[in-house]
Parts: structure tokens; sequence; C-alpha cells
């Protein structure tokens, strides 16, 4: 089944204990990006990757680190987490930027608590 | 900077009824348009695709339009059900499908009451 993973779902961690949330897509997908939904806010983008190796900042990168070392693989990384960074994170992926129809799949969602 | 609006932000109709979901968007230089569902504790799924060329697309009950000279689009649900009660939400992407991420609506909270 063609999908985007992410994990874990749920976390609850602690100011300044660096995380890792996973991003996995089995599409061969070249573009891959994350965001974050907030209430009122909406959803925005945190950082994206046109393809391995290649990653650019989105709307709201402060506070996050990413990589793209496979194909497959995009994981978000939060080096010092703050109360601030409290939110829903989604990462999505579309087969490239290129030609007309580059519609995005979003992951389940990671609901990240940080105290 | 695009800005994209949806009204209402929530709507209650009972089971069988037609509606329509409203998006407008500030910039109508769009490379394309997707309409997206997103449940409770879930993420989001993407319903409906319209390129910057198209005028409507349709799959199933759901028929979503979009008018780029004017800003706006339109998801239609025929016959609605108790199961399409979830929030939707529209999102645009750039002109010239660039790196830029989606812009997204706030989304209009549906219930469908049975």
């Amino acid at each position: 089944e063609a999908q985007v993973t992410q994990n874990p779902r749920y976390l609850i961690t602690v100011t300044g204990k660096k995380l890792t949330v996973t991003c996995s897509q089995n599409m061969n997908h070249e573009y891959m990006s994350w965001y974050r939904q907030d209430p009122g806010l909406g959803l925005r983008q945190i950082y994206y990757s046109m393809n391995v190796e290649v990653t650019d900042k989105g709307d709201v990168p402060e506070g996050y680190k990413v990589s793209r070392k496979e194909k497959r693989n995009f994981p978000l990384i939060l080096e010092s987490p703050s109360p601030n960074q409290t939110s829903l994170y989604f990462c999505a992926s579309s087969l490239s930027l290129a030609g007309t129809y580059n519609e995005q799949f979003f992951g389940p969602g990671t609901r990240l608590t940080v105290l | 900077k695009q800005e994209v609006t949806q009204i209402p932000a929530a709507l209650s109709v009972p089971e069988g009824e037609n509606l329509v979901l409203n998006c407008s968007f500030t910039d109508s230089a769009i490379y394309n348009l997707q309409w997206f569902r997103q449940d409770p504790g879930k993420g989001l799924t993407s319903l409906l695709l319209i390129q910057s060329s198209q005028r409507e697309q349709t799959s199933g009950r759901l028929n979503a339009s979009l008018d780029k000279s004017s800003g706006r689009s339109t998801l239609y649900i025929a016959a609605s059900q108790p199961g399409d009660s979830a929030t939707y939400l529209c999102a645009v992407r750039p002109p010239g499908g660039g790196a830029d991420g989606l812009t997204f609506g706030k989304g209009t909270h549906l219930i469908i009451q049975p």
C-alpha cells in the first residue's frame, strides 16, 4: 500500500531533550516536506526537500533540523525542544515538482507535547 | 503573500442534503489547488486536485470547481452522509509548482446529522 508513515504518533517530552520524528514514504517520491498544525494558525511548512541531500527552509524553520540521506526517509529533528513546539506535525510527499500533477500525500501525524 | 480563506468555519446539516464549501485565495497565480479531508486524530486525505488550467474535478459524490480569475474554489458534496463529517481543508500551490509549500486555509468543520 502506498503510504507515508510517521513515528512516533504521540510523544510527550521535556524541554531540552533532543528528539527525532521519522517520516518514510514508499512511493519513490522526490519531494518531501514537514508541516506543523496549530489551532487558529492552520498548517505551516517547516522544511522541505526536493531530493536526496537537497533541503531548504519553509515558513517556520526555527528550532528544527532535517536531513535527507535516502530518498524514502525525511526525519525531523528537534535539538532542544521548547514548549512552543508543542503541535501536531505532518510529513508529506509528492512525486516531484516538475509537471502539472504533483498531488501531495500526507502522513497520519505526530502529536508532540513539550513540557 | 498568498492567503487562503474558507467559509464557513463550521457547518452542520441533516443527512442527505447537498452542500457547498467555499475556498478563496488572494493571489490568483496558483499552480494547482487541492482539497483535503482531516478526521480527528488522523492525517490529511487528499480528495481532489485541480490544475490551474482546469475548471473542475469530480470523484464520486464530490465535485470541486476552480475559478482562478476570481480566486475561488468550491467543494460540492452531494447527498451528504454522517461519514462525511470531518474538517475539509483547501490548499494552493505557488505558481510554477515551486519548492514553496502549500498554503492552507483553516478549514471548514462539517457535521452531518443522522
